[in-house]
């Protein structure tokens, strides 16, 4: 099993649609979470930190089910621009610091 | 300003060469990593540096030997390329003593291997 999994996609939507990742992770005993964001043939950029509470940046909502393990991304009135790939992203080891991607979820945002 | 710095860009050579990549950071972090993306655009961790201190060592082939001369810099250099090495190799760095520090990356050095 991998340690982050997420669906690959593409999620092709209409612009001004909602549309909501989910990513599993398998250690229980992972630290932090992250969303970023990555164009094609660009480096990965953070979206935003998760939290337990769940939290909001604009068109952006993310939370977290630690009991379930899964993390989501909600998107709402999409924009042609918002067209990527959403990495989920957790650290495994509180000394290591190292972030475990998930493969990725493609999100195709159409005129 | 660049925040997280690599050279080159792109790397094209043959099978059986040695290649450095460099990496360079003026965000002041003190810890450095380097992530390997394959074709399949899997991003993970191959190594991290702390204050110039070797913390993390993947699996991976000890022909891939990272080198950090100060907390700003961590180089990777690569002994007998082969044809698996072609990859977009990314260098990233963080700061601060917890798991949720967020890192901030470069835009990747495309290495293709003839």
């Amino acid at each position: 099993r991998k340690e982050v999994e997420q669906d690959p996609g593409p999620f092709n939507v209409p612009e001004g649609a909602t549309v909501a990742f989910n990513c599993t992770y398998s250690n229980s005993a992972s630290q932090s979470f992250f969303w970023y964001r990555q164009d094609c043939r660009k480096e990965p950029k953070l979206l935003m930190s998760v939290y337990s509470s769940g939290n909001e940046d604009g068109r952006f909502t993310a939370q977290l089910n630690r009991a379930s393990q899964y993390i989501s991304l909600l998107i709402r009135d999409s924009k042609l621009s918002d067209s990527a790939t959403y990495l989920c992203v957790v650290t495994l080891d509180t000394g290591r610091r190292a972030l475990t991607f998930g493969s990725g979820t493609r999100l195709q945002v159409q005129p | 300003d660049t925040a997280v710095s690599q050279t080159p860009k792109y790397l094209v050579t043959q099978m059986g060469n040695d290649k450095s990549i460099k990496c360079e950071q003026n965000l002041g972090h003190d810890t450095m990593y380097w992530y390997k993306q394959d074709s399949k655009k899997f991003l993970k961790i191959m190594f991290s540096y702390n204050n110039k201190e070797l913390i993390i060592n993947e699996t991976v082939p000890n022909r891939f030997s990272p080198k950090s001369p100060d907390k700003a810099h961590l180089n990777l250099h690569i002994n007998s390329l082969e044809l698996g090495d072609s990859a977009v190799y990314f260098c990233a760095s963080s700061q601060g003593a917890g798991a949720n520090q967020p890192q901030h990356f470069g835009d990747g050095t495309r290495l293709s291997i003839l």
